[in-house]
């Protein structure tokens, strides 16, 4: 069965720096794949989506994403991290009319 | 143009009373979903419907019902609350097939007692 795992149940970064949110999928075949973002007391939000083509995908609010085959993986990422980007990230993989959300990782950014 | 909308925001059942969640769109989208998310688990898929008049079990269908006869809404019915069906409760709806993101709206959070 597929499954979507997120190896951080929380990831620490300073105002500024580099974030990378980490996404392993177990898929065969050709998943797509999603980025969720949730703030408090809110609903989930998209951010991005790799579908095909290009491995780098940009979505909302400068965030991107690296899709790699070879390692079924799918990291979020953002060069320069700003304190409302704190919140929960959902990664989530949709194959074969199923959809598998991971279990989220918390981010903080401190300032 | 308020995306999906979900009442109530909050409520406490007893076990073994029923209740209805009530979840509406205004994007005219076909494909509707009811997840459950529970503390470090994630979403986990209840039902799903592609359209009026149709709907699917997802992964963690037992203990709920779902129907849909308009495109706008899509209830969820707990039919003999238990506890183990504390959760908060989210509604979604999307334009097709699942390649498309989703909209969520803002969850039910419901404690079985």
């Amino acid at each position: 069965a597929q499954s979507v795992a997120q190896p951080e149940d929380q990831v620490n970064v300073a105002e500024g720096n580099p974030l990378t949110v980490k996404c392993t999928y177990s898929v065969s075949g050709n998943p797509y794949l999603f980025w969720y973002v949730q703030y408090p007391n809110r609903g989930l939000q998209f951010l991005l989506k790799y579908i095909t083509g290009d491995n780098l995908v940009k979505g909302s609010y400068g965030f991107e994403a690296e899709f790699n085959k070879s390692q079924t993986s799918f990291h979020l990422k953002k060069p320069s991290a700003l304190v409302s980007d704190s919140a929960l990230y959902f990664c989530a993989v949709y194959y074969g009319q199923n959809f598998v959300f991971g279990p989220g990782t918390r981010l903080s950014v401190l300032p | 143009n308020a995306g999906v909308t979900q009442t109530p925001k909050f409520r406490i059942l007893k076990i073994g009373q029923s209740m209805t969640l009530q979840c509406t769109q205004d994007m005219n989208h076909n494909y509707m979903y009811w997840y459950r998310q529970d503390p470090g688990m994630g979403l986990k898929l209840i039902y799903y419907s592609v359209g009026a008049g149709i709907t699917d079990k997802g992964e963690v269908p037992n203990g709920y019902n779902v129907s849909r006869s308009t495109t706008e809404d899509f209830p969820l019915r707990l039919e003999l609350a238990a506890p183990s069906q504390t959760s908060v409760y989210f509604c979604a709806s999307s334009t097709g097939q699942g390649y498309n993101e989703q909209f969520f709206g803002p969850g039910t959070r419901l404690t079985v007692l």
